[in-house]
């Protein structure tokens, strides 16, 4: 069965600081990762990661993946209270499936 | 504008009364998915469509049912909902090939 797990499951931080979130995963096979921010409703698509050690970047975000590991990091730098939100990880194994996420990192950012 | 509607976006019902939640998209994708939200457990795929009529299970789902008439909708189908069914729900959408989904807003669904 394919898992994801995702760490720590919430974190507060203040403006300012940079945060890092984990994401691990164990798939029967492997075609992309991606990162997606809920807020109050729908996730948002942020990232996506098919090859190894390429830093996908936005802005203030980052996002690497580790393929020999089996895993990612999505690094947020000079958070804002605007980036509390639940941050997802999800693995696309190429089937129709689709995909299989994880239970998501609960940031809240603090004025 | 590009998207995936449900609806409705909230409903409170009450064990045993049928109830159909909608879910359209407008992008032409070919492959749909329905999933619940349920706290600490994070997104679970309840059943998912990679073309008209041509639908299969997810992870979990007892209690429901779908259908793939036509390649624009994809409705959930709950025939006797139960209190463990309340839940919030997301359709997802999505092209052939290597793309990420669009999500809807989410139904809460509330089962008393």
């Amino acid at each position: 069965e394919d898992k994801v797990v995702q760490s720590p499951l919430s974190l507060v931080v203040h403006e300012g600081d940079t945060v890092t979130l984990n994401c691990s995963y164990e798939v029967t096979n492997f075609r992309s990762l991606l990162w997606y921010k809920q807020e109050k409703k729908a996730p948002t698509f942020l990232f996506m990661l098919t090859s190894s050690g390429i830093e996908k970047k936005s802005g203030r975000l980052s996002s690497i993946l580790d393929k020999k590991e089996l895993f990612s990091i999505l690094n947020i730098t000079a958070t804002q209270t605007g980036d509390s939100a639940v941050y997802l990880c999800a693995v696309d194994s190429g089937s129709a499936r689709q995909l299989t996420f994880g239970s998501g990192t609960q940031l809240t950012v603090l004025p | 504008e590009a998207q995936v509607t449900q609806n409705p976006r909230y409903l409170i019902t009450v064990t045993g009364k049928k109830l159909t939640v909608t879910c359209s998209q407008n992008m032409n994708h070919e492959y749909m998915s329905w999933y619940r939200q349920d706290p600490g457990l994070g997104l679970r795929q309840i059943y998912y469509s990679m073309n008209v009529e041509v639908t299969d299970k997810g992870d979990v789902p007892e209690g429901y049912k779908v259908s793939r008439k036509e390649k624009r909708n994809f409705p959930l189908i709950l025939e006797s909902p139960s209190p463990n069914q309340t839940s919030l729900y997301f359709c997802a959408s999505r092209p052939a090939g290597n793309q990420p989904q669009h999500f809807g807003d989410g139904t809460r669904l509330s089962i008393l």
